[in-house]
Formats: structure tokens, C-alpha cells, sequence
């Protein structure tokens, strides 16, 4: 069974600062990694993705996330924080069934609440 | 273009009802899936629909079931409320189905409250 985990349900950094979300997953197959972020009273947006192509992966709003097979991890990094960033991130691993099909089923971390101060 | 839209927005239901969520994927999608998302946790998988047919379904009772209509929109039910079903339900649409790499696109979701 596919599981993801979020280290840190709450991270705090300042306008301007660097941001780090962490991931670990952990399948038994080559996975698909996603991000997302979710604003208050909305659904989920998704950030980038990786589906075993380059390991570093850019996504929308200037944040990258690295594949690291080694370190069974997909962290999320922004260089530079804004205000507009503070909401919920995701990370999630999608279920790959035998023979490459896929049933579709994305496993989310707890999801880490991203806070920015000015 | 229209994102996915689920429909009603917020819902207050007693326990023992039932009810119905609904959901239209972006257009040209075919696959369906709902997830329930607690207040305070990730969203976990309960189905999902594809050319009508259920093709995955996660870890919940059978008061819990859905459909897929030929214009590929789906309906979530649940049965016999409980106080614990209170949460966020989101419906995510994707072009197709068994294609693990395609993201999946949210809608806004549709919060329900339990009395």
C-alpha cells in the first residue's frame, strides 16, 4: 500500500524567506508524486507533479519540488515566501495498478498549513 | 473554460437522512472520483467513475454509493447519516481513466454538516 507523510502539520516563515514543505512516500512501485494547495473554502489546486521524467520538477507560483529516490522524498520548496502562499499543502502519491493501469486513487498527507508573516 | 462545479455548496442534513451531491466534470473529462476530507486531515478516496462504470472505491460503508450519467457527470449518496459524515466533499475530474500520471482537478467542494 502507497502512503505519504508530511513532517510538520504547521510551518511558520517570514515574508521574503525561503519555504520547505516536507514529503516522504513510500510505494512499492515507481510512484506519482503530486502537490497541491488548498485556500480556505476551496478545493485543492494542483502545484506541479512528477510522473518520472526530470526529478526536479517546477510548478505555478514559482514553487520546484526534487524527486529523491534514495531519500523516498518529494520536498516543496519556494525561494522567496509571500503573503498570498499562507493556505494548506498536500502531497500526494496516485495508486498505479498491476500491468500499469491505475485505479486512479490519490493517497494525501495530512497536509501542512503553511503560515507567512510580514 | 468552466473548472469542475459540484453542487450544493453547503448542506445541513439531521442523522438518518440521506443525501445526494452532485458533480459535472471539466468538459471533455470521463473520469470521476470523490474524495471526503475532514476538518484537519488530507481528503481520502471513496470512489471513482469511469464511461459509467465504478473503477475504484475506497475504504467506506455501502451507505456510501455514487453513479456516472452518459454526459459523464456523477452523483455522490449517503445513506443513514452519521454525525461522522460531517465533512468537505470533493469531486476531482481527469481525461481518462488508468493513466496513474494525469492530475486530478478539484472543485470547490461541497460541506456538509451533520445535526
Amino acid at each position: 500500500a502507497q502512503s505519504v507523510t508530511q513532517l510538520g502539520s504547521h510551518v511558520s516563515v517570514s515574508e521574503g524567506a525561503l519555504v520547505l514543505l516536507r514529503c516522504n512516500y513510500s510505494s512499492s512501485v515507481p510512484p506519482y508524486l503530486f502537490w497541491y494547495v488548498q485556500y480556505p473554502n476551496q478545493g485543492l489546486q494542483l502545484l506541479l507533479k512528477y510522473t518520472s521524467a526530470a526529478t526536479l520538477v517546477k510548478g505555478i507560483n514559482g514553487f520546484e519540488a526534487e524527486f529523491k529516490k534514495s531519500e523516498t522524498s518529494f520536498h516543496l520548496t519556494k525561494p522567496s515566501a509571500h503573503m498570498s502562499d499562507a493556505a494548506e499543502y498536500f502531497c500526494a502519491v496516485s495508486d498505479r495498478g498491476a500491468g500499469g493501469t491505475s485505479y486512479g486513487k490519490l493517497t494525501f498527507g495530512q497536509g501542512t498549513i503553511l503560515t507567512v508573516h510580514p | 473554460d468552466a473548472g469542475v462545479t459540484q453542487s450544493p455548496t453547503h448542506l445541513i442534513k439531521t442523522r438518518g437522512q440521506h443525501v445526494t451531491l452532485r458533480c459535472s466534470p471539466i468538459s471533455g473529462h470521463k473520469s470521476v472520483s470523490w474524495y471526503q476530507q475532514v476538518l484537519g486531515q488530507g481528503p481520502q478516496f471513496i470512489f471513482q467513475y469511469y464511461e459509467k462504470e465504478e473503477r475504484g472505491r475506497g475504504n467506506f460503508p455501502d451507505r456510501f454509493s455514487a453513479r456516472q450519467f452518459p454526459n459523464y457527470s456523477s452523483e455522490l449518496n449517503v445513506n443513514a447519516l452519521l454525525l461522522g459524515d460531517s465533512a468537505l466533499y470533493l469531486c476531482a475530474s481527469s481525461l481518462e481513466w488508468g493513466y496513474s500520471n494525469q492530475p486530478q482537478h478539484f472543485g470547490d467542494g461541497t460541506r456538509l454538516s451533520i445535526l
